[in-house]
């Protein structure tokens, strides 16, 4: 079946570091998004990519979805406290099927001051 | 707008009580997800479903039911708790797949 994985799952940084995390996929998808879960929280929705190749920025934060629409990764640069949390890419499971949505286990971000 | 209510907010089962964890949404949202978060790990899918009367499986559904008989309601069912179903439990709505509107959780705790 469809697996998302990611890496790293954690990964601890010096505020105004920078930080990535790369997500990678068994099969090709048909867009890919991401959340942040705040410590104790539920997740927010960041982001979604659909297209070959795409890169989109939010501020400090640079989101980008592979040629081949199987990987992809998001970018902090300058990270901050405000920026603790656990990251997760979705992919749509079982071939882009409706209403199936899959998370990668996350990358949980601590920052230090 | 509410968005996306989910009651208990906390809950301890005994080992084969049975219980329904609420969810409702108010974005008249067609997509509705049930996930369930482990200490420390991702999200697995339990149960979604594409709009009222449609449900199907996830990663996960062993141990549970659900139900859409409307838009805005998902329940959840546990019928016979074991203690590893200990998880927080996400239910989650979206208009077309994509960008999920989480609620808040439920803790819940089987002993």
């Amino acid at each position: 079946g469809q697996q998302v994985m990611q890496i790293p799952q954690y990964q601890h940084v010096q505020e105004g570091e920078d930080f990535t995390t790369y997500c990678n996929s068994s099969t090709t998808l048909s867009n890919i998004q991401w959340y942040k879960q705040r410590p104790g929280g539920h997740p927010v929705f960041l982001i979604q990519l659909v297209k070959s190749g795409e890169v989109k920025k939010q501020k400090r934060l640079t989101f980008q979805f592979g040629e081949a629409k199987k990987n992809s990764s998001l970018h902090i640069t300058a990270t901050q406290t405000t920026d603790v949390g656990t990251y997760f890419c979705a992919g749509p499971g079982y071939g882009g099927s409706q209403g199936n949505l899959i998370f990668g286990k996350g990358t949980k971000l601590s920052v230090k001051p | 707008n509410a968005g996306v209510t989910q009651t208990p907010k906390f809950r301890i089962l005994k080992i084969g009580q049975s219980m329904t964890l609420q969810c409702a949404q108010d974005m008249n949202h067609n997509y509705m997800y049930w996930y369930r978060q482990d200490p420390g790990m991702g999200l697995k899918l339990i149960y979604y479903s594409v709009g009222a009367g449609i449900t199907d499986k996830g990663e996960v559904p062993n141990g549970y039911n659900v139900s859409r008989s409307t838009t805005e309601d998902f329940p959840l069912r546990l019928e016979l708790a074991a203690p590893s179903q200990t998880s927080v439990y996400f239910c989650a709505s979206s208009y077309s797949n994509e960008k999920l509107f989480f609620g808040s959780g439920t803790q819940l705790s089987v002993l």
